[in-house]
């Protein structure tokens, strides 16, 4: 099977940098993708990584290192409204994700 | 606009009773989802389809059941047999063959007395 391990906890004030970091397991090769949740809601898709390497959208950058088994997601010129729970999430077409239990991120002023 | 919707986003019952959780989509999506949360944890799988008439069962699907008789609709039943049923309920839905770029409803929040 796949189990994904993220850190439960990041604070970081604004403006600053954050890496929320993803390590997976899994018997063959899936792409990585991340989700935003705030409190309350429902999870919105952030980023994929199909290939390793970086992906850029926008304030929000995702890496990917097959070899590693690694991931990560950078935040950038943090803003307050970037306090939400962030997921990462193995998948494989045909299948379904399966999601890590998600980093809380506290954005102080 | 297309979306998902969910409904309702509270649910009460009782102890014993089965309940019926909607979710519809007007995405064109070929693929659904049914995922529980609980407090501090992660989404976990339910049930998923890929196409109509069709499901399989996902890492918690005892207690769960569902159907697929329409493309746009895939209902949840929590049954009597759940042991621990109240929870945050999430429905997904992506086009066919899709790994990545869920839309998710708003999610159902039950509670069971």
């Amino acid at each position: 099977g796949q189990s994904l391990e993220q850190p439960s906890e990041v604070t970081a004030v604004e403006g600053a940098i954050v890496q929320i970091n993803c390590t997976y397991q899994t018997s063959g090769f899936y792409g990585l993708s991340w989700y935003q949740q705030h409190d309350g809601g429902a999870p919105t898709f952030l980023s994929y990584n199909a290939l390793d390497g970086l992906e850029e959208t926008g304030r929000f950058s995702s890496f990917l290192s097959r070899s590693d088994s690694y991931g990560y997601l950078l935040l950038q010129e943090l803003q307050m409204k970037d306090s939400a729970s962030y997921f990462c999430a193995l998948g494989q077409a045909g299948t379904a994700l399966i999601f890590g239990k998600g980093t809380t991120l506290s954005v102080s002023s | 606009d297309g979306g998902i919707t969910q409904s309702p986003k509270y649910l009460f019952r009782k102890e014993g009773q089965n309940v019926t959780l909607s979710c519809e989509q007007n995405l064109n999506h070929d693929a659904m989802y049914w995922y529980r949360q609980d407090p501090g944890q992660g989404l976990r799988l339910i049930y998923y389809s890929q196409i109509v008439n069709d499901f399989q069962k996902g890492d918690i699907a005892e207690g769960y059941s569902v159907s697929r008789e329409k493309k746009e609709s895939f209902p949840l039943t929590v049954t009597s047999a759940q042991k621990n049923p109240t929870a945050f309920y999430l429905c997904a839905s992506t086009p066919a063959q899709a790994n990545y770029g869920y839309t998710f409803g708003s999610g159902t929040r039950l509670t069971v007395v």
